[in-house]
This record gives C-alpha cells, sequence and structure tokens, in this order.
C-alpha cells in the first residue's frame, strides 16, 4: 500500500525568503512522485515530478524537489518565495510498475506568503 | 491543446435533483479519472477508465453515483437522488499512460456542486 504525508498543513514565509514544503512517502514498489499545486477556485496544475531518474528534480516556477530514498522523503524548495506562490501544495505518489494506477494524494500544505 | 475541460464549471441544486457532470479529456489520453475533493476527506478517487473501459470503481460512494465513457473522447459522472452531502469539488483528469515518462495526469478545473 503507498501513502503519503505532508508534515505541515499551512506554511508561512516572508516574500522574497526560502521555501520548504515537507512529504514523506510509504510505497511498497519504486514510486512517482509529483506536486501539484491549487490556486484559489482552480483545479490542480503539476509542479514537477520524480520517476527513477535524476534525484533532484526541478519544476516549473523556480521549484524543486529531492528525492531522497533513505529518508523516504520528496520535499518542496523554492529559493525566494514570490507572492504568486500563495497556494495549496499537494504530494502525490503512485506505485510504478504493478498496475496501480491510483494517485494518492496527500492532505496539502496551505503556503502563505507574507509582503 | 486546451487541457482537460468540464462543465458546468459551477452548478447549485436542490437535494433529489439529478445531477450530471461532463468531461472532455485531452485528445489522445487513454486513462480518465474522475476526483472528488471535499475539506473533510481531500482528494478522493472515484473511478478511471481506460480505452473507454471502467477499471476501478472502488471509490464510488453508493449506488446513486454511476460514471459513463461512451466514447474516448467524453465522460458524465452522474449523482441521481443528489443529497447535501454530494457537495464538493468534481475534478476529472486525464492520462497518456500511467507508468513511465509520460504517466502525468492532468486535471480539469473542476466542477464546483453545491447541493442544497
Amino acid at each position: 500500500a503507498q501513502s503519503v504525508t505532508q508534515l505541515d498543513s499551512h506554511v508561512s514565509v516572508s516574500e522574497g525568503t526560502p521555501v520548504l514544503l515537507r512529504c514523506n512517502y510509504s510505497s511498497s514498489y519504486s514510486p512517482s512522485l509529483f506536486w501539484y499545486v491549487q490556486h484559489p477556485n482552480k483545479g490542480l496544475q503539476l509542479l514537477l515530478k520524480y520517476t527513477s531518474a535524476a534525484t533532484l528534480v526541478k519544476g516549473i516556477n523556480g521549484f524543486e524537489a529531492e528525492f531522497k530514498k533513505s529518508e523516504t522523503s520528496f520535499h518542496l524548495t523554492k529559493p525566494s518565495a514570490h507572492m504568486s506562490d500563495a497556494a495549496e501544495y499537494f504530494c502525490v505518489v503512485s506505485d510504478l510498475g504493478f498496475g496501480n494506477e491510483k494517485l494518492t494524494f496527500g492532505t496539502g500544505t496551505r503556503l502563505t506568503i507574507i509582503p | 491543446d486546451a487541457g482537460v475541460i468540464q462543465s458546468p464549471r459551477h452548478e447549485v441544486t436542490e437535494m433529489g435533483q439529478e445531477v450530471t457532470l461532463r468531461c472532455k479529456p485531452i485528445s489522445g489520453h487513454d486513462y480518465l479519472f474522475w476526483y472528488r475533493q471535499t475539506m473533510m476527506r481531500g482528494l478522493e478517487l472515484l473511478i478511471y477508465f481506460n480505452n473507454n473501459v471502467p477499471i476501478d470503481d472502488s471509490g464510488m460512494p453508493e449506488d446513486r453515483f454511476s460514471a459513463k465513457m461512451p466514447n474516448a473522447s467524453f465522460s458524465t459522472l452522474k449523482i441521481q437522488p443528489s443529497e447535501p452531502r454530494d457537495s464538493a469539488v468534481y475534478f476529472c483528469a486525464s492520462s497518456f499512460a500511467v507508468q513511465g515518462p509520460t504517466n502525468t495526469i492532468y486535471f480539469g478545473e473542476g466542477s464546483w456542486l453545491t447541493v442544497v
């Protein structure tokens, strides 16, 4: 069985400071991991994904995430927050290779940017 | 590509009425998913299709919910009769594949359902 835990339900940072959104996963096989962002009243947009290639994954809008198997983590970071980054962020896991087409979503982290 | 297109974007209906939500996946995608998002339960997979065939509907809450995919470019999610607890955002999503480097799932902007 697969699961994902987002360690913070709400993160607040000042504009221009670094962002860290934490995610830990559990997977029986080789997982694919994703981060999606949801702006208010909008759908989910893919930020980045890991699929067993490079462990440091670069996404859109300056975000990146590092897959650490030993720590079962896939934390999302950005060096400098922008006001437009304020949104809900979801860490997502999907097992590869065993016909498991289901995505398992974390509960989300709401990111607030302080001017 | 226009992305995944859902309609209606917003619907308010009375309890007991039938609700039909519609989805047009991205052209060429073989997988279509219906998700529901609520404050209490987060994002839940309701059902998904592969090549128009329902593969797993274990997430469908009860018999009042049904989903169809009559062709590769159209799917419906129907609730009959609707109840206030069905109020949620319903997302449709599609994917070219579910394994390998092309296994990215693209979401529509959602249908916001309120049952009063």
